[in-house]
């Protein structure tokens, strides 16, 4: 696709409900990046994956968030039994479509607003 | 491990003024150094970035931003402030070679009077 596409763009959740978000990166694009950004912050690094890889998750809060991308291309990130707190933009980027060396350029979606009740 | 620090979340300017935005970098190795904007709404979009060679690196929209490793900034600038300027701005870091996390900083939100 022409960029990075994320969806739902918006999700409401109870406390303790489980959702998923979905991330269509740039096609052929390599690494995919998952970044959460809470209200008036910058983006903080969730994992990253090259391919269907998952090379780093060391960003990720808690074993109630899981990230996959089987096939090397879209990308889930799940969020088991919401809690107030997990209420952010989550941001998927992806990069390096050569999968070479990393200079960092990052194409963002728009990102999906989590708000949990 | 890198990191970035943004001096003043909220930052106004007159039109027409010169934009400053203050970033300082903190790498135990040579780092890239990235400046992002982000409109309301939207995802991230780079501005401009630094990973080798020349030291004052020019971007879109009229922003450059200068290396200076004995300082350890990389300040962002435009001469002349644009009311379509307004937005957030995010100073962001990473190692060089190979995977490499990004690191942003908390961003300064660029306000412009008319």
């Amino acid at each position: 696709g022409a960029g990075v596409s994320q969806s739902p763009r918006y999700k409401v959740a109870k406390r303790g409900q489980d959702v998923a978000l979905r991330c269509d990166p740039i096609s052929g694009h390599v690494s995919l990046f998952w970044y959460q950004q809470a209200l008036g912050q910058g983006p903080e690094f969730l994992t990253y994956f090259q391919n269907e890889a998952q090379l780093d998750k060391s960003g990720l809060p808690s074993d109630r968030f899981f990230a996959e991308r089987p096939e090397g291309s879209v990308s889930t990130l799940k969020i088991q039994r919401t809690q107030q707190e997990d209420s952010a933009v989550y941001l998927c980027a992806s990069s390096s479509p050569s999968g070479g060396s990393n200079t960092g350029e990052l194409f963002f979606g728009e990102g999906s607003r989590l708000t949990v009740l | 491990a890198q990191s970035v620090t943004q001096l003043g979340s909220h930052v106004s300017v007159s039109e027409g003024a010169l934009v400053l935005l203050r970033c300082n970098y903190s790498s135990s190795v040579p780092p890239y150094l990235f400046w992002y904007v982000q409109y309301p709404n939207q995802g991230l979009q780079l501005l401009l970035k630094y990973t080798t060679g020349a030291t004052l690196v020019k971007g879109i929209n009229g922003f450059e931003a200068e290396f200076k490793k004995s300082e350890t900034s990389f300040h962002l600038t435009k001469p002349s402030a644009h009311m379509s300027d307004a937005a957030e701005y995010f100073c962001a870091v990473s190692g060089s070679g190979g995977y490499q996390k990004v690191t942003f900083g908390t961003g300064t939100k660029l306000q412009v009077i008319p």
